[in-house]
């Protein structure tokens, strides 16, 4: 069965620091991976995902993430945080060769930049 | 990305009436949009699956006749929430999938705030 991981409930950064928000995946083929940030009371916005391809994916607003198969993980990372990135953060995967284009997610991050 | 719009935007009502919420995918046509619920401070669940001019599929423990679902035409879903109770206040968001490659992004709407007194 899919199942998505995100570790922390909660994680807390200074602005300007480098920020990573953790996740990872279980799926028996290949995984579609996305990232999605939603602001209070509003919803989803898509960050960034991967396919297939570079490891390395850029997103919005200067995010990115990397895909690691080995370690079933694709954390989200941004090397300077700015405190209007404080929001709830969403990891989610769907198998690449399901046709139901249905996708699971974590549980959530919420993350707070604090200035 | 894709524009998605959702209305109304937050809604109250009486205890036992029912509430429709639309979904709609202003700059392209959807034959898939999901639905979705959310509880504050907490994950997605995935309510229901809905095609354009087919019957919805229910996830598990999903009430088909008390959330009712249309998907009238490729850029319009509906949502009803029949004879309403406390415990069906939420917050319902919708998505939609451009295209039927399979590794399309699905893009939300603005959610729907449903309080049931």
């Amino acid at each position: 069965a899919q199942s998505v991981a995100q570790p922390e409930d909660q994680v807390n950064v200074a602005e300007g620091n480098p920020l990573t928000v953790k996740c990872t995946y279980s799926v028996s083929g290949n995984p579609y991976l996305f990232w999605y940030v939603q602001y209070p009371n509003r919803g989803l916005q898509f960050l960034l995902k991967y396919i297939t391809g570079d490891n390395l994916v850029k997103g919005s607003y200067g995010f990115e993430a990397e895909f690691n198969k080995s370690q079933t993980s694709f954390h989200l990372k941004k090397p300077s945080a700015l405190v209007s990135d404080s929001a709830l953060y969403f990891c989610a995967v769907r198998e690449g060769s399901s046709n139901t284009g249905k996708l699971i997610f974590g549980q959530g991050t919420t993350l707070q930049v604090k200035p | 990305g894709a524009v998605v719009s959702q209305h109304p935007s937050r809604v109250i009502c009486k205890s036992g009436t029912s509430v429709k919420i639309e979904c709609r995918s202003l700059d392209f046509q959807a034959t898939t949009m999901f639905w979705y619920r959310q509880f504050p401070k907490k994950s997605l669940m995935l309510m229901a699956t809905s095609n354009e001019g087919s019957k919805a599929t229910y996830e598990q423990g999903v009430e088909k006749d008390k959330f009712l679902i249309n998907h009238a035409s490729l850029t319009l879903s509906t949502l009803t929430v029949t004879s309403a109770h406390p415990e069906d206040s939420s917050f319902y968001i919708c998505s939609v999938v451009p295209g039927t490659s399979g590794e399309e992004t699905q893009y939300f709407g603005p959610g729907t705030r449903l309080l049931v007194l």
